[in-house]
């Protein structure tokens, strides 16, 4: 009974480059969450998709930063021309459909800037 | 948007009892959260509570619900090294899209 599966779990780029981080939801969760957590911070809420649409990006920068869920596969954060401050975990949270439904969060990606 | 705090450290010696409190401004929330990050790892969900209650137990742990002054507790009682970790307390957004997090509350338990 696999959890949220995050991968990879840890990337390193230099600046200017391009980041994808991908995230499989739990079995049967439609509903799919993006956070970020700079170090010794809580978890900043970045986006919330399900399949083939953006409902809720209020938390997401509004440059070099995209996300999508598409109809097969994973859903995919993609951050173009990284920079230094982009350096952080990055958690996926996945949930069934429905307002009382927990979020069930993925083991991160870590996402170091050279 | 909303805010919900929590502070920073806890050490307590193993076989005490453990609380971690939170405090959140929402008052709208439906439900509230307790979540648990071990190094390394990703948040673990611990237990929740509906805002109608005021007690939740389940096994080591009580969570405690103070709606009026928006006060949120965890107990852990018979506290074991094991349960060292960063715990967080969230909110659900009165949108339900997405929750709110604590800085979280690092817990050392002293052997």
């Amino acid at each position: 009974n696999a959890g949220v599966m995050q991968n990879p779990r840890h990337l390193v780029r230099r600046r200017g480059q391009e980041a994808r981080l991908r995230c499989s939801p739990m079995k049967g969760h439609s509903h799919v969450y993006w956070y970020r957590q700079l170090p010794e911070e809580g978890l900043k809420f970045m986006v919330y998709l399900q399949k083939e649409n953006i409902i809720d990006e209020s938390g997401m920068p509004k440059e070099r930063f995209s996300a999508e869920f598409p109809k097969e596969g994973p859903s995919i954060l993609r951050i173009q021309q990284v920079v230094r401050g982009d350096s952080a975990a990055y958690f996926c949270a996945s949930s069934r459909a429905g307002s009382n439904q927990p979020q069930h969060f993925g083991d991160g990606t870590r996402l170091s800037i050279l | 948007g909303e805010d919900v705090e929590q502070s920073l450290f806890l050490s307590v010696r193993e076989g005490d009892s453990s609380v971690i409190n939170c405090t959140y401004t929402d008052s709208s929330s439906t439900y509230l959260y307790w979540y648990k990050q071990e190094p390394g790892a990703g948040l673990q969900l611990l237990t929740y509570i509906f805002s109608n209650m005021d007690m939740k137990q389940d096994q080591r742990l009580t969570v405690l619900l103070n709606k009026k002054d928006k006060h949120l507790s965890l107990r852990i009682a018979d506290t074991q090294t094991g349960d060292s970790a960063i715990y967080f307390c969230a909110e659900r957004g009165n949108t339900g899209n997405q929750f709110y997090f604590g800085t979280g509350t690092s817990l050392t338990v002293i052997p």
